[in-house]
């Protein structure tokens, strides 16, 4: 399996801020790479797909970078819907795995 | 919009199996794959295994011994078991469309299901 590791695992920042998660895959997965945000109680929600195309509908605020094994997600003037945890996923090859998720809490 | 909704039972013994149906809403299973992802604290978001409407097939290599998945294209519906569970089997279970047909496995997963909190307990 690829393994996908997020940082930082938590993040603590206040509305306006721009935020920044990292996703770090074992090997290459090309821009084969998925973020995800998921709020207390609900399904996680496609943001990006492709490593950086946005879904239909979700705020420009959301933007998302990388190829090969370094991905960034990125929050520019964080609002207080985005407080939630984010998941990358890749989809290179064998089976689909997750990053462990990082937390965007409220400073 | 595809809507997807999990049912079965909520709680199931040890070495039992676990049985899930996900009912696709607004949209023909024939549209895309459909995925089974469970997540747990312990194990966070895994995935189960993926089936398309003709019945292919792929699983996770750390379930494979123990899951099945089936396609009932009369119900737009399609299904999960997982055999001999333990506790370590206890998680939320989603179901959720894979890409789409035109994209080869494996992909993104949208849209998921609410998800069901099975409990391996006796």
């Amino acid at each position: 399996d690829i393994q996908m590791t997020q940082s930082p695992s938590t993040l603590s920042a206040s509305i306006g801020d721009r935020v920044t998660i990292t996703c770090r895959a074992s090997q290459s997965i090309n821009s084969w790479l998925a973020w995800y945000q998921q709020k207390p109680g609900k399904a996680p929600n496609l943001l990006i797909s492709k490593a950086s195309t946005l879904e239909s509908g979700v705020p420009s605020r959301f933007s998302g970078s990388g190829s090969g094994t370094e991905f960034t997600l990125t929050i520019s003037g964080l609002q207080p819907d985005d407080f939630a945890t984010y998941y990358c996923q890749q989809y290179n090859r064998y089976s689909p795995t997750f990053g462990q998720g990082t937390k965007v809490e409220i400073k | 919009q595809v809507q997807l909704q999990e049912s079965g039972p909520r709680q199931v013994k040890p070495s039992e199996t676990l049985s899930l149906n996900c009912t696709i809403s607004g949209g023909s299973i024939r549209s895309k794959y459909w995925s089974w992802i469970r997540q747990s604290a312990g194990r966070g978001l895994e995935w189960i295994g993926r089936i398309d409407s003709t019945g292919s097939i792929g699983y996770n290599p750390s379930l494979k011994s123990r899951v099945t998945m089936s396609v009932d294209t009369s119900k737009n519906q399609f299904s999960l078991k997982l055999t001999s569970v333990t506790a370590a089997d206890t998680a939320m279970y989603f179901c959720a469309g894979e890409g789409t047909m035109a994209m080869i496995p494996p992909n993104w997963f949208d849209p998921w299901g609410q998800g069901t909190l099975v409990t391996v307990s006796s």
